[in-house]
């Protein structure tokens, strides 16, 4: 089957830096992209990584290695607002088709 | 900028009671468009895909439908609704840049 796998839940405190990892096992794998979704709200669209290695995306980086089926999201400088749920997504197949891990939820405390 | 309008933002229906759930997108052309569920705690389950006018992919059986009468309408359906068919619903449009733009969402409660 197809599946991502990563934390339910992540804490941290503000100014942190946080990890949320992610492994997938999907077939016709192409790329990992991370979301970003507040309680109530829709996703929105944080990074896509198609090779190996890390992106930078100003406090959020995410990287890939395509032989461990490994990814991470890497939040630096934690605030306040970056608490929501995170979610890894894989393209699995063609027509850019999504598929979702169940999400991590981080809490940032001051 | 692409813009994705979602309607009724809340509703609650009976069961065995139809639903129509539109969703239109501004901005751009000829996008890829998606049909997502959410149930709460839950990740995205990807429902239907819909690459031009009167193309829709299913990729789960279950008791919804998919319509897309105009290149920037998406239209999903049910015409009798379970207790199961609750959650979040979220319309997405994607293209070449891999990301995917959702819809605000529709919250259904079927009782």
């Amino acid at each position: 089957g197809q599946s991502l796998e990563q934390p339910s839940e992540v804490t941290a405190v503000e100014g942190a830096i946080v990890q949320i990892n992610c492994t997938y096992q999907t077939s016709g794998f192409y790329g990992l992209s991370w979301y970003q979704q507040h309680d109530g709200g829709a996703p929105t669209f944080l990074s896509y990584n198609a090779l190996d290695g890390l992106e930078e995306t100003g406090r959020f980086s995410s990287f890939l290695s395509r032989s461990d089926s490994y990814g991470y999201l890497l939040l630096q400088e934690l605030q306040m607002k970056d608490s929501a749920s995170y979610f890894c997504a894989a393209f699995s197949g063609g027509y850019n088709k999504l598929i979702f891990g169940a999400g991590t939820r981080l809490a940032v405390h001051p | 900028s692409q813009t994705i309008h979602q309607w009724p933002a809340t509703l609650v229906q009976p069961v065995g009671s139809p639903l129509s759930l539109e969703c239109t997108v501004e901005g751009t052309s000829n996008p890829n468009l998606y049909w997502y569920r959410q149930a709460a705690g839950r990740g995205l389950q990807l429902l239907f895909y819909s690459v031009g006018i009167g193309q829709i992919s299913s990729e789960v059986p279950q008791n919804l439908s998919a319509s897309r009468p105009q290149d920037r309408q998406f239209i999903l359906s049910s015409k009798k609704l379970l207790l199961s068919d609750s959650g979040f619903y979220l319309c997405a449009q994607g293209q070449a840049s891999k990301a995917q733009y959702f819809g605000p969402g529709t919250r259904l409660l079927v009782l």
